[in-house]
């Protein structure tokens, strides 16, 4: 059963426009929603996180904005830039388990 | 800045035979987890320890897969016998706490490859 859905799958931005990565979560005992960042034959790093007690957060060109009611979050990357050329996955935690439950990942790839 | 540690980076081999994954954790982070990624999806938990202890294994196919973390600091994975659908990154990552919320730094992965 997939907890956590992402969309879309692949996504090319000019550099200087907006990405935009959507996510939707099943668990409603989920309470801790990161993003990762993921290059080339790396592990992923952590981007940026939130709790449902807010519905944005802003770090530098990267904002999550979460819709409690909808169970949805998205990951909104400003200014894109050919740097920012990753794989992203959207994840979950919460509900009584440490475990992190990831989204499929989105491609994204910012063309100059 | 502090890395978790992982080798080899890449492995292949044959199937039925044994294959073993060595991850050093950042020092001083009690937690400790085993991912495996295969191609083109996201990481899945196989296992999770606390300084020695597994506190969730429900995921890892105990019929071929093995972990130990045996004086809670390094830990290794081992996969005997392999099979064609274990190909895939396994990757380690470590918190200072239990919890994702304490912050997963995650390895570079080992990137199996069986033939």
């Amino acid at each position: 059963q997939q907890q956590v859905k992402q969309s879309p799958q692949s996504l090319i931005v000019q550099k200087g426009g907006i990405s935009i990565i959507n996510c939707a979560y099943e668990n409603t005992a989920f309470d801790y929603f990161p993003w990762y960042q993921q290059f080339p034959g790396k592990g992923p790093a952590l981007l940026i996180a939130i709790r449902p007690d807010v519905s944005e957060k802003k770090e530098g060109r990267f904002t999550i904005s979460f819709n409690k009611s909808a169970k949805q979050f998205s990951l909104h990357i400003m200014d894109s830039q050919p740097g920012d050329s990753a794989t992203y996955f959207c994840a979950a935690s919460g509900g009584g388990g440490n475990k992190l439950t990831f989204g499929t990942g989105t491609q994204l790839k910012v063309e100059l | 800045e502090a890395e978790v540690a992982q080798s080899p980076r890449y492995k292949i081999t044959e199937k039925s035979q044994a294959v073993a994954f060595w991850c050093d954790p950042i020092s001083g982070h009690a937690t400790l987890y085993w991912y495996r990624q295969i191609l083109g999806q996201g990481p899945e938990l196989l296992v999770q320890f606390q300084d020695e202890s597994v506190v969730d294994d429900s995921q890892l196919p105990k019929d071929r897969f093995s972990a130990e973390r045996l004086k809670g600091v390094d830990s290794t994975l081992k996969i005997q016998p392999a099979e064609l659908g274990d190909s895939a990154m396994y990757l380690c990552a470590s918190s200072l706490s239990p919890g994702a919320n304490y912050g997963y730094t995650f390895g570079s992965g080992t990137r199996l490859t069986v033939v």
